[in-house]
Protein backbone atom coordinates (compact mmCIF):
# COMPACT_ATOMS: atom_id res chain seq x y z
CA UNK A 1 0.00 0.00 0.00
CA UNK A 2 1.15 3.71 -0.47
CA UNK A 3 2.16 6.07 2.00
CA UNK A 4 2.59 9.67 2.23
CA UNK A 5 4.94 10.85 5.09
CA UNK A 6 5.40 14.65 5.40
CA UNK A 7 7.73 14.98 8.51
CA UNK A 8 7.29 18.71 9.86
CA UNK A 9 4.21 19.32 11.65
CA UNK A 10 4.86 22.86 11.78
CA UNK A 11 7.17 25.20 10.19
CA UNK A 12 7.28 29.10 10.34
CA UNK A 13 8.62 31.56 8.31
CA UNK A 14 9.30 35.24 8.01
CA UNK A 15 7.19 37.34 5.44
CA UNK A 16 8.45 37.62 1.91
CA UNK A 17 11.02 34.96 2.95
CA UNK A 18 10.89 31.20 1.06
CA UNK A 19 10.40 28.27 3.15
CA UNK A 20 9.73 24.39 1.73
CA UNK A 21 7.65 21.84 3.00
CA UNK A 22 8.92 18.16 2.44
CA UNK A 23 6.85 15.92 1.38
CA UNK A 24 7.88 11.57 0.71
CA UNK A 25 6.46 8.89 -0.19
CA UNK A 26 6.17 5.09 -0.54
CA UNK A 27 5.28 3.12 -3.75
CA UNK A 28 6.06 0.55 -5.91
CA UNK A 29 3.94 1.98 -8.84
CA UNK A 30 5.10 3.93 -11.85
CA UNK A 31 2.58 6.14 -12.94
CA UNK A 32 0.58 8.33 -10.16
CA UNK A 33 -0.27 11.59 -9.21
CA UNK A 34 0.94 14.39 -6.70
CA UNK A 35 -1.24 16.91 -5.27
CA UNK A 36 -0.45 19.85 -2.74
CA UNK A 37 -3.73 21.07 -0.71
CA UNK A 38 -3.89 24.00 1.39
CA UNK A 39 -6.19 24.13 4.62
CA UNK A 40 -6.30 28.04 5.66
CA UNK A 41 -8.07 27.89 9.36
CA UNK A 42 -12.00 27.58 9.54
CA UNK A 43 -11.88 27.58 5.28
CA UNK A 44 -12.68 25.39 2.48
CA UNK A 45 -9.13 23.35 1.33
CA UNK A 46 -7.94 23.84 -1.77
CA UNK A 47 -5.58 22.77 -4.81
CA UNK A 48 -2.35 24.60 -4.49
CA UNK A 49 -0.59 22.69 -7.68
CA UNK A 50 -0.28 19.50 -8.87
CA UNK A 51 2.35 16.95 -10.61
CA UNK A 52 2.33 14.11 -12.86
CA UNK A 53 5.04 11.35 -12.40
CA UNK A 54 5.99 10.92 -16.16
CA UNK A 55 6.88 14.45 -16.66
CA UNK A 56 10.07 15.44 -15.26
CA UNK A 57 9.36 18.99 -15.17
CA UNK A 58 8.93 20.67 -11.95
CA UNK A 59 5.01 21.82 -11.85
CA UNK A 60 5.33 26.12 -10.75
CA UNK A 61 1.99 28.07 -10.05
CA UNK A 62 2.97 31.96 -9.58
CA UNK A 63 4.35 31.54 -6.23
CA UNK A 64 4.36 27.79 -5.51
CA UNK A 65 6.69 25.21 -7.34
CA UNK A 66 7.26 21.95 -6.65
CA UNK A 67 11.04 20.04 -6.42
CA UNK A 68 10.40 16.10 -7.34
CA UNK A 69 12.46 13.52 -7.06
CA UNK A 70 10.95 10.43 -8.81
CA UNK A 71 13.73 7.89 -8.12
CA UNK A 72 13.85 9.64 -4.17
CA UNK A 73 10.15 9.27 -4.13
CA UNK A 74 10.14 13.46 -3.13
CA UNK A 75 8.04 15.99 -3.46
CA UNK A 76 8.89 19.43 -1.71
CA UNK A 77 6.87 22.20 -2.15
CA UNK A 78 9.11 25.69 -2.22
CA UNK A 79 7.02 28.79 -1.42
CA UNK A 80 8.35 32.38 -2.58
CA UNK A 81 8.03 35.86 -1.10
CA UNK A 82 5.81 34.12 1.80
CA UNK A 83 2.30 35.83 2.70
CA UNK A 84 0.49 36.09 5.39
CA UNK A 85 -2.36 35.03 3.61
CA UNK A 86 -0.13 31.60 2.91
CA UNK A 87 -0.54 30.50 6.77
CA UNK A 88 -2.61 27.41 6.62
CA UNK A 89 -2.44 23.33 6.97
CA UNK A 90 -0.55 21.83 3.66
CA UNK A 91 -1.35 18.11 3.01
CA UNK A 92 0.52 16.06 0.44
CA UNK A 93 -1.71 13.52 -0.91
CA UNK A 94 -0.66 10.69 -3.96
CA UNK A 95 -3.65 9.30 -6.35
CA UNK A 96 -2.15 6.18 -7.98
CA UNK A 97 -2.70 6.55 -12.12
CA UNK A 98 -4.22 2.72 -11.94
CA UNK A 99 -7.62 2.21 -13.56
CA UNK A 100 -10.73 1.80 -11.85
CA UNK A 101 -10.87 1.02 -7.74
CA UNK A 102 -10.40 2.37 -4.54
CA UNK A 103 -6.64 3.21 -6.00
CA UNK A 104 -7.89 6.07 -7.25
CA UNK A 105 -8.63 7.33 -4.42
CA UNK A 106 -6.75 10.09 -2.29
CA UNK A 107 -3.87 9.11 -0.15
CA UNK A 108 -2.82 12.25 2.02
CA UNK A 109 -0.08 13.36 4.28
CA UNK A 110 -0.24 14.10 8.08
CA UNK A 111 -0.04 18.00 7.44
CA UNK A 112 2.32 20.56 7.95
CA UNK A 113 1.29 23.74 9.99
CA UNK A 114 2.91 26.74 8.34
CA UNK A 115 3.17 29.74 10.25
CA UNK A 116 3.83 33.34 8.78
CA UNK A 117 5.69 35.81 10.71
CA UNK A 118 4.99 39.46 9.66
CA UNK B 1 -16.77 30.54 -4.59
CA UNK B 2 -17.35 27.12 -3.45
CA UNK B 3 -19.20 24.72 -5.72
CA UNK B 4 -19.87 21.94 -2.99
CA UNK B 5 -22.06 23.02 -0.26
CA UNK B 6 -22.08 21.54 3.33
CA UNK B 7 -24.94 22.00 6.28
CA UNK B 8 -24.69 22.85 8.78
CA UNK B 9 -21.25 24.20 9.60
CA UNK B 10 -21.33 23.50 12.78
CA UNK B 11 -23.53 21.00 15.04
CA UNK B 12 -23.94 20.26 18.88
CA UNK B 13 -26.28 17.34 19.64
CA UNK B 14 -26.98 14.89 22.33
CA UNK B 15 -25.96 11.48 22.58
CA UNK B 16 -28.05 9.53 20.70
CA UNK B 17 -29.42 11.74 18.13
CA UNK B 18 -29.90 10.66 14.92
CA UNK B 19 -27.87 13.50 12.43
CA UNK B 20 -27.56 13.91 8.62
CA UNK B 21 -25.06 15.53 7.12
CA UNK B 22 -25.79 17.36 3.85
CA UNK B 23 -23.31 17.70 1.06
CA UNK B 24 -24.40 19.04 -2.75
CA UNK B 25 -21.96 19.90 -5.61
CA UNK B 26 -23.32 21.84 -8.45
CA UNK B 27 -20.36 20.61 -11.14
CA UNK B 28 -21.96 17.15 -12.15
CA UNK B 29 -18.99 15.19 -10.88
CA UNK B 30 -19.62 11.74 -10.53
CA UNK B 31 -17.30 11.17 -7.64
CA UNK B 32 -18.09 11.78 -4.14
CA UNK B 33 -16.41 11.23 -1.00
CA UNK B 34 -16.86 11.96 2.70
CA UNK B 35 -13.58 12.58 4.88
CA UNK B 36 -13.23 12.72 8.85
CA UNK B 37 -10.56 15.25 10.35
CA UNK B 38 -9.63 15.89 14.07
CA UNK B 39 -8.40 19.14 14.44
CA UNK B 40 -4.99 19.83 13.06
CA UNK B 41 -4.88 16.04 11.91
CA UNK B 42 -4.60 14.22 8.70
CA UNK B 43 -7.97 13.51 6.80
CA UNK B 44 -9.70 9.61 6.68
CA UNK B 45 -11.54 8.59 3.99
CA UNK B 46 -15.05 7.13 5.41
CA UNK B 47 -17.10 6.73 2.41
CA UNK B 48 -17.04 7.49 -1.32
CA UNK B 49 -19.26 6.95 -3.90
CA UNK B 50 -18.59 6.41 -8.07
CA UNK B 51 -21.77 7.43 -8.73
CA UNK B 52 -26.07 7.49 -8.20
CA UNK B 53 -26.52 4.33 -6.41
CA UNK B 54 -22.74 3.80 -6.36
CA UNK B 55 -21.33 3.90 -2.66
CA UNK B 56 -18.30 2.50 -0.60
CA UNK B 57 -16.45 2.46 2.95
CA UNK B 58 -13.44 4.13 2.66
CA UNK B 59 -10.20 3.32 4.45
CA UNK B 60 -11.10 4.67 7.99
CA UNK B 61 -14.25 2.27 9.57
CA UNK B 62 -17.07 4.47 10.66
CA UNK B 63 -20.51 3.78 11.66
CA UNK B 64 -22.10 6.33 9.63
CA UNK B 65 -23.60 5.65 6.03
CA UNK B 66 -24.18 7.56 3.08
CA UNK B 67 -26.66 7.31 -0.26
CA UNK B 68 -26.12 8.58 -3.55
CA UNK B 69 -29.48 8.74 -5.39
CA UNK B 70 -28.52 12.12 -7.17
CA UNK B 71 -25.64 12.68 -8.76
CA UNK B 72 -25.23 16.49 -6.79
CA UNK B 73 -26.13 14.68 -3.55
CA UNK B 74 -23.84 12.86 -1.28
CA UNK B 75 -25.44 12.84 2.88
CA UNK B 76 -24.29 11.19 5.18
CA UNK B 77 -26.19 9.98 8.63
CA UNK B 78 -25.63 8.72 12.03
CA UNK B 79 -27.81 6.73 13.22
CA UNK B 80 -27.01 7.11 16.42
CA UNK B 81 -24.61 9.77 17.62
CA UNK B 82 -21.65 9.58 19.99
CA UNK B 83 -19.11 11.61 21.71
CA UNK B 84 -16.61 9.54 19.64
CA UNK B 85 -17.96 11.37 16.43
CA UNK B 86 -16.80 14.32 17.66
CA UNK B 87 -14.97 15.60 14.43
CA UNK B 88 -15.06 18.02 11.60
CA UNK B 89 -16.46 16.02 8.16
CA UNK B 90 -15.19 17.34 4.99
CA UNK B 91 -17.33 16.22 1.62
CA UNK B 92 -15.44 16.68 -1.43
CA UNK B 93 -15.76 15.57 -5.69
CA UNK B 94 -14.12 15.41 -8.02
CA UNK B 95 -13.85 14.85 -12.17
CA UNK B 96 -14.15 10.71 -12.57
CA UNK B 97 -12.79 11.23 -16.22
CA UNK B 98 -9.29 12.23 -15.32
CA UNK B 99 -7.00 10.71 -12.64
CA UNK B 100 -5.39 14.32 -12.67
CA UNK B 101 -8.51 16.03 -11.59
CA UNK B 102 -8.19 17.71 -8.02
CA UNK B 103 -10.83 17.11 -5.28
CA UNK B 104 -13.25 20.15 -4.36
CA UNK B 105 -13.72 20.16 -1.01
CA UNK B 106 -16.70 21.68 1.02
CA UNK B 107 -16.09 24.38 3.61
CA UNK B 108 -16.50 21.34 6.63
CA UNK B 109 -19.35 20.39 9.05
CA UNK B 110 -18.26 20.23 12.65
CA UNK B 111 -19.52 18.46 14.52
CA UNK B 112 -19.75 17.99 18.39
CA UNK B 113 -21.75 15.28 20.40
CA UNK B 114 -22.06 16.15 23.94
Amino acid sequence: AQTVTQSQPEMSVQEAETVTLSCTYDTSESDYYLFWYKQPPSRQMILVIRQEAYKQQNATENRFSVNFQKAAKSFSLKISDSQLGDAAMYFCAYRSAMYGGSQGNLIFGKGTKLSVKP
Amino acid sequence: EADIYQTPRYLVIGTGKKITLECSQTMGHDKMYWYQQDPGMELHLIHYSYGVNSTEKGDLSSESTVSRIRTEHFPLTLESARPSHTSQYLCASSDASSYNSPLHFGNGTRLTVT
